[in-house]
């Protein structure tokens, strides 16, 4: 069985630029979270979507965006980007219970 | 915010059993205590979760005190492999997942 597959492995915008990641789940998973992991920090919640809508948001600006096919995969959208937004961005996905996560996009902001 | 408290960072011998204590004494009754692990610069993994009884798997044991107001995870014979930052979690169905500063794990030779 697949995992949760991220990508791009890494990518490198410049200030002020949009990035889009993607994320496809396990197959079933109807659930996709999105998390941030800047340099050395702890991993912030970013977006919860499952059934296509978004359930719960963290604590980031508008220009944090995503949302979820039908299919269940996932487009997390970052513009207007800033040199702080310089991290690993984690997706999950979940039947309800425990995550499982993919191995993350490495967005670097020049 | 994290609903957990753990220590900054522990070391364990190899071969050793390691035994990461986590303090969760506002837990509400159908939350569940998860422990997952990070190693570096990689997606975390699940490792174990419990709700009240103690429970085990091919990883790990976790021994959930009896007013569930703490836990221990217990990795019974400690490799270099699993030097990494361990991650424990209170989370009711429908909520998502709050991590916190974790426990970094040294495991030594």
């Amino acid at each position: 069985e697949a995992g949760v597959t991220q990508s791009p492995t890494h990518l490198i915008k410049t200030r002020g630029q949009q990035a889009t990641l993607r994320c496809s789940p396990i197959s079933g998973h109807t659930s996709v979270y999105w998390y941030q992991q800047a340099l050395g920090l702890g991993l912030q919640f970013l977006l919860w979507y499952d059934e296509g809508e978004e359930r719960n948001r963290g604590n980031f600006p508008p220009r944090f965006s995503g949302r979820q096919f039908p299919n269940y995969s996932s487009e997390l959208n970052v513009n207007a980007l800033e040199l702080e937004d310089s991290a690993l961005y984690l997706c999950a996905s979940s039947l309800g219970r425990g995550y499982t996560f993919g191995s993350g996009t490495r967005l670097t902001v020049v | 915010d994290a609903k957990t408290t753990q220590p900054t960072s522990m070391d364990c011998a190899e071969g050793r059993a390691a035994n990461l204590p986590c303090n969760h004494s506002t837990i509400s009754g159908n939350e569940y205590v998860y422990w997952y692990r990070q190693i570096h610069s990689q997606g975390p993994q699940y490792i174990i979760h419990g709700l009240k009884n103690n429970e085990t798997n091919e990883m790990a044991s976790l021994i959930i005190t009896e007013d569930r107001k703490s836990s221990t995870l217990i990795l019974p014979h400690a490799t270099l492999r699993d030097t990494a930052v361990y991650y424990c979690i209170v989370r009711a169905l429908g909520q998502n997942f709050v991590f916190g500063p974790g426990t970094r794990l040294s495991v030594l030779p």
